[in-house]
């Protein structure tokens, strides 16, 4: 079974920090893992996918890593904004069956003007 | 863009009653999921559906059903609802198999 865990639960930061969250995942037979933004009371906003096969994705100053060999992603967010405010998830598509999407719960961050 | 539309955002239900949640796509996505959304325990699958006229059981099909009669809509069923049920529901679709993944707005619905 694909377990998903996403470090940290919390985070907070001041406003221009560089920060890092962290995602892994248990079994490697993976399609892709993506990253997803959900703002309070709302649904789930993409971020970024990464193919099994790619190393990362960059959008802004967002960039999302994958090393599907340790099974770890980590998303980099740069010069944080108190916009960027928001719980965080990252989910994995397996390879195996129907490939459904497994999630972590989420690290939920806070920056500060 | 429409994108996945979820119909109701809100329902507040009584023990034992029924009702159906809507999900419709309009990006022509052949794969559709219903999750819901606790607190502590992240998304987890309910049903999904890998076409029109399929369906099949996630990680927690128990005290729901679904049907995907057409390609654009994907409908989450209680028959009997109970507290347990109080959550936020969430429907996403997808192209294929490994391809982004989009949401909607979510339902919040409780159960007293």
């Amino acid at each position: 079974k694909q377990e998903v865990t996403q470090i940290p639960a919390a985070l907070s930061v001041p406003e221009g920090e560089n920060l890092v969250l962290n995602c892994s995942f248990t079994d490697s037979a993976i399609y892709n893992l993506q990253w997803f933004r959900q703002d309070p009371g709302k649904g789930l906003t993409s971020l970024l996918l990464i193919q099994s096969s790619q190393r990362e994705q960059t959008s802004g100053r967002l960039n999302a890593s994958l090393d599907k060999s340790s099974g770890r992603s980590t998303l980099y967010i740069a010069a944080s904004q108190p916009g960027d405010s928001a719980t965080y998830l990252c989910a994995v598509r397996r390879l195996k069956g129907y490939s459904t999407l497994t999630f972590g719960k989420g690290t939920m961050l806070l920056v500060s003007p | 863009n429409a994108g996945v539309t979820q119909t109701p955002k809100f329902r507040v239900l009584k023990t034992g009653q029924s009702m159906t949640l809507l999900c419709a796509q309009d990006m022509n996505h052949e794969y559709m999921y219903w999750y819901r959304q606790d607190p502590g325990m992240g998304l987890r699958l309910i049903h999904y559906s890998v076409g029109e006229g399929t369906t099949a059981k996630g990680e927690v099909p128990d005290g729901y059903n679904v049907s995907r009669l057409k390609k654009q809509n994907f409908l989450l069923g209680l028959e009997s609802a109970a507290p347990s049920q109080t959550s936020v529901y969430f429907c996403a679709s997808t192209p294929g198999r490994d391809t982004e993944a989009f949401f909607g707005q979510g339902t919040r619905l409780t159960v007293v």
